[in-house]
């Protein structure tokens, strides 16, 4: 399943599927991203991190891509799991070293 | 210990009314932040702290009172909240501004 963030905040997968996450970030010169995870009630979690001399990032069933020409990120999840369920932010390091917020997606596993 | 902490969980207020919420960590960082959260929204940064020092307040209501009394230690002082002041509070610290930041609970706030 794939989410393109701004105009499909929620996203539905099977379990076992992997899982694709979009997000549009604004400033061209922010040059570091973070992925965070928010589960029900909880405070945002490190999900993987890049920089913008990367374009790709692997982590234990995560990747995160970077195309810096056209602004976008993506987080994919492989064989996803219920424990998924949660919003999915992502977060650009820009002016001044402020993060700022994306929308956010709702992932939704289904068993 | 790799956490950040907040204190209250929850906190119930009046309009006039004066609290504080508490954000504690002990990882070193000396970078610590606030952010206000409405349902369903990312959050939103309200101030940021970098060596125990304000180094950027992102045009809020002085209403909201921020204190970093140690570099460990991040309140945040509350009077005379509005009913849409009511929101998720977190709390968050990195090792220096710009780094990863690790993220409290949060404070759940109601203003009636």
């Amino acid at each position: 399943g794939e989410s393109v963030g701004l105009h499909l905040p929620t996203l539905s997968v099977q379990e076992g599927d992997n899982s694709i996450i979009n997000c549009a970030y604004s400033n061209s010169a922010s040059d570091y991203f973070i992925w965070y995870k928010q589960e029900s009630g909880k405070g945002p979690q490190f999900i993987i991190d890049i920089r913008s001399n990367m374009d790709k990032r692997q982590g234990q069933r995560v990747t995160v891509l970077l195309n810096k020409t056209v602004k976008h990120l993506s987080l994919q999840i492989a064989a996803t799991q219920p424990g998924d369920s949660a919003v999915y932010f992502c977060a650009e390091n820009t002016i001044g070293n402020q993060f700022y917020f994306g929308t956010g997606t709702s992932l939704t596993v289904i068993p | 210990d790799t956490e950040v902490t907040q204190t209250p969980k929850h906190l119930v207020m009046g309009m006039t009314n004066k609290k504080s919420l508490k954000c504690e960590q002990h990882m070193g960082h000396r970078a610590m932040y606030w952010y206000k959260q409405k349902a369903k929204k990312p959050p939103e940064l309200m101030f940021v702290y970098s060596y125990e020092k304000l180094s950027i307040n992102e045009s809020v209501p002085s209403r909201f009172s921020p204190e970093c009394p140690n570099s460990s230690l991040l309140n945040l002082h509350l009077h005379a909240l509005q009913p849409e002041d009511s929101a998720l509070y977190l709390c968050a610290s990195s090792q220096n501004r710009g780094g990863e930041q690790f993220f409290g609970p949060g404070t759940r706030l109601t203003v009636l």
